[in-house]
């Protein structure tokens, strides 16, 4: 148990619909991420909070792509106007509490998209 | 140059082979080193961290250089169970920022 919920783990939608995804990290975690992960690829950063300040944002989250932290616990990604491009594997992360210099992250399992 | 760039896979090793994947990264600046594994249709799960003066844990050793920007992963006497992808994650530039990730190396283990 990694400490991250995911909801939901699968979700098939048509193109044009609006999708919104959320990551509950169990216990209080001050970082959080957002990554999208398609098949034969890395995970690909997409933005990060500290407690509910969006503090970095990938060229990759377009202006359909919001994602907020509101109470600096759990964390919503929204993707609006889906496209079939935006089918992927959406992962949470949370950073450990530790030394900062040495923080690895720790991934919920995911919430795997569909845009048909 | 890609951010983080790995082996190209797949590498397909006899149980008890030795194997290594390297990796480079393109910022200098980057502080924080990991492998992470990931199995098929699951999340990535830290394997282990990389320090500078290499580090140890059972089979899995990993080594860091610097002046190269160069990681490597080593894994003796392969089992079945290592079959997954590895992947190097570098951080982008200072401490707290974003992990970056390969595109990670498949290994597949056969008997």
């Amino acid at each position: 148990d990694t400490g991250v919920s995911q909801n939901p783990r699968h979700k098939i939608t048509k193109r044009g619909q609006n999708v919104t995804f959320r990551c509950d990290p169990i216990s209080e975690h001050n970082r959080l991420y957002w990554y999208r992960q398609t098949l034969g690829q890395g995970p690909e950063f997409l933005t990060y909070f500290q407690n509910e300040a969006q503090l970095e944002k990938s060229r990759l989250l377009s202006d359909r792509f919001s994602a907020e932290r509101p109470k600096g616990s759990f964390s919503t990604l929204e993707i609006q106007r889906t496209e079939q491009g935006d089918s992927a594997m959406y992962l949470c992360a949370i950073g450990t509490p530790t030394v900062i210099w040495d923080s690895p992250l720790h991934f919920g399992n995911g919430t795997r998209l569909t845009v048909t | 140059r890609k951010e983080v760039e790995q082996d190209p896979g797949p590498f397909n090793v006899p149980e008890g082979a030795t194997v290594a994947f390297n990796c480079t990264y393109s910022n200098s600046a980057s502080q924080s080193f990991f492998w992470y594994r990931q199995d098929c249709r699951k999340e990535p799960k830290l394997l282990m961290s990389v320090y500078s003066s290499g580090n140890e844990d059972g089979r899995f050793t990993a080594q860091l250089n610097r002046a190269s920007q160069y990681i490597s992963l080593l894994i003796r006497d392969s089992k079945l169970s290592d079959s997954a992808t590895y992947l190097c994650v570098v951080n982008k530039e200072q401490a707290g920022t974003a992990l970056i990730f390969g595109k990670g190396t498949t290994l597949s283990v056969s008997s």
